[in-house]
């Protein structure tokens, strides 16, 4: 049983396309996170969410959006796509969450957006 | 601000080589740390974690202890195997979310 999945694995799109990554859980955590992995391999929060509630909101720009329709899912829709949006995303989860959480997160095997 | 910085890779070993990857860090109290590793087209798997001062976190070979008074983290390994190789990450939890290094790559020739 896969613990983190996210859809799609690969993401091909042109400049000022919306699209949308799906994560889901299996494993009865609490919080859900997006994670930006850039060409180098560097890798950043986005944002994170406790029981459907926006919790860590990283200075990323509002054309990316976050929504979680309950615990066990977190979707990541993107608005007018920029070539510098290129990156490998990851879904993490953790079982308790919040601003004192030190848990250890489970990462999903990455969406890879290209966008041309 | 908090931050993990790691030794530069990438670096190549011969199999049964002894490994060692630093990491040190800086935070304000004292968070949790991990070692992460990310093979080619993969997630990131949670190899093994330290939560306070001297605890030694240990998973498949590989080890690290948690050093406060050196702000260190450093993994080990005795005798790496080609199937080690992949890309290292150690990482602070703070505030609830983690902070990476910028990752080592590891490879290794049989």
């Amino acid at each position: 049983d896969t613990a983190v999945s996210q859809t799609p694995k690969y993401l091909v799109t042109q400049m000022g396309n919306d699209k949308s990554i799906k994560c889901e859980q299996n494993l009865g955590h609490d919080t859900m996170y997006w994670y930006k992995q850039d060409s180098k391999k560097f890798l950043k929060i986005m944002f994170s969410y406790n029981n459907k509630e926006l919790i860590i909101n990283e200075t990323v720009p509002n054309r990316f959006s976050p929504k979680s329709p309950d615990k066990a899912h977190l979707n990541l829709h993107i608005n007018s796509l920029e070539l510098g949006d290129s990156a490998v995303y990851f879904c993490a989860s953790s079982q308790g969450g919040g601003a004192t959480s030190s848990y250890e997160q489970y990462f999903g095997p990455g969406t890879r957006l290209t966008v041309t | 601000g908090d931050s993990v910085t790691q030794m530069e890779g990438p670096v190549t070993l011969s199999e049964e080589a002894f490994l060692t990857i630093n990491c040190t860090y800086t935070a304000t109290g004292y968070p949790s740390l991990f070692w992460y590793v990310q093979y080619p087209g993969e997630g990131l798997q949670l190899l093994l974690k330290a939560t306070k001062a001297d605890d030694k976190g240990s998973n498949k070979g590989f080890e690290a202890t948690y050093r406060k008074e050196t702000t260190s983290f450093h993994l080990e390994k005795g005798s790496v195997q080609v199937s080690d190789s992949a890309v290292y990450f150690c990482a602070l939890s703070k505030g609830g979310k983690l902070i990476f290094g910028q990752g080592t790559e590891l490879s290794v020739k049989p």
